[in-house]
């Protein structure tokens, strides 16, 4: 079966600081990724998508890049991290070529100070 | 673009009571649409589906119907527990190019006993 892994589940970084998020997917092959955030009280943001290795669209344009080093491997990422990038990110993964829903992880709390 | 409109929360219920969350959605094509559920501080899970007009979703008492005609899938429920206190989300996949989910602000579901 498909699992999806997302690390770390919480996260408190300095303004100013790097940021690196990983989504791992496991038992699907060249599935399309996905980054999400949701703010507090707010719903949820595509941030980016990737249908294949190295292939990465942004949805917004902000302090924050994607990557997809491997088919199932999906790396968020910021060089410095500002207050308004604090929130809740959601790494998921759908089926390539069919309709149908996509699967979270857990979610990483990111709180930026 | 596609787009999801769900009424807004936080809804607050007694124990056994009637639920109904609105949800209309605007997309081109034949998007397939789901309700998906965030316990607190955890990811989304999917709580059903429904992928060509009439079909009905349904899992753990919750039951949404695809109605084309009025660009609807809202969310009901006969009688709420406790446990079914959660943020609700609706959302749509479109059925080209991508595949981008695209979600509802959420509704915030109370039920108190």
């Amino acid at each position: 079966s498909q699992t999806i892994h997302q690390w770390p589940a919480t996260l408190v970084q300095p303004v100013g600081s790097p940021l690196s998020l990983e989504c791992t997917v496991e038992g699907t092959s060249n599935p399309n990724l996905y980054w999400y955030r949701q703010a507090a009280g707010r719903g949820l943001q595509l941030l980016f998508y990737s249908v294949g290795i190295g292939q990465i669209s942004s949805e917004v344009p902000q302090n924050l890049s994607a990557s997809r080093p491997q088919d199932r491997q999906f790396i968020l990422s910021s060089k410095k991290l500002l207050l308004s990038d604090s929130g809740f990110y959601l790494c998921a993964w759908a089926l390539t070529g069919m309709n149908t829903e996509a699967f979270f992880g857990q979610g990483t709390r990111l709180t930026v100070v | 673009g596609d787009s999801v409109t769900q009424m807004e929360g936080p809804v607050t219920l007694s124990e056994e009571a009637f639920l109904t969350i609105n949800c209309t959605y605007t997309a081109t094509g034949y998007p397939s649409l789901f309700w998906y559920v965030q316990y607190p501080g955890e990811g989304l899970q999917l709580l059903l589906k429904a992928t060509k007009a009439d079909d009905k979703g349904s899992n753990k008492g919750f039951e949404a119907t695809y109605r084309k005609e009025t660009t609807s899938f809202h969310l009901e429920k006969g009688s709420v527990q406790v446990s079914d206190s959660a943020v609700y989300f609706c959302a749509l996949m479109g059925s080209g190019g991508y595949q981008k989910v695209t979600f509802g602000t959420g509704t915030k579901l109370q039920v108190i006993p």
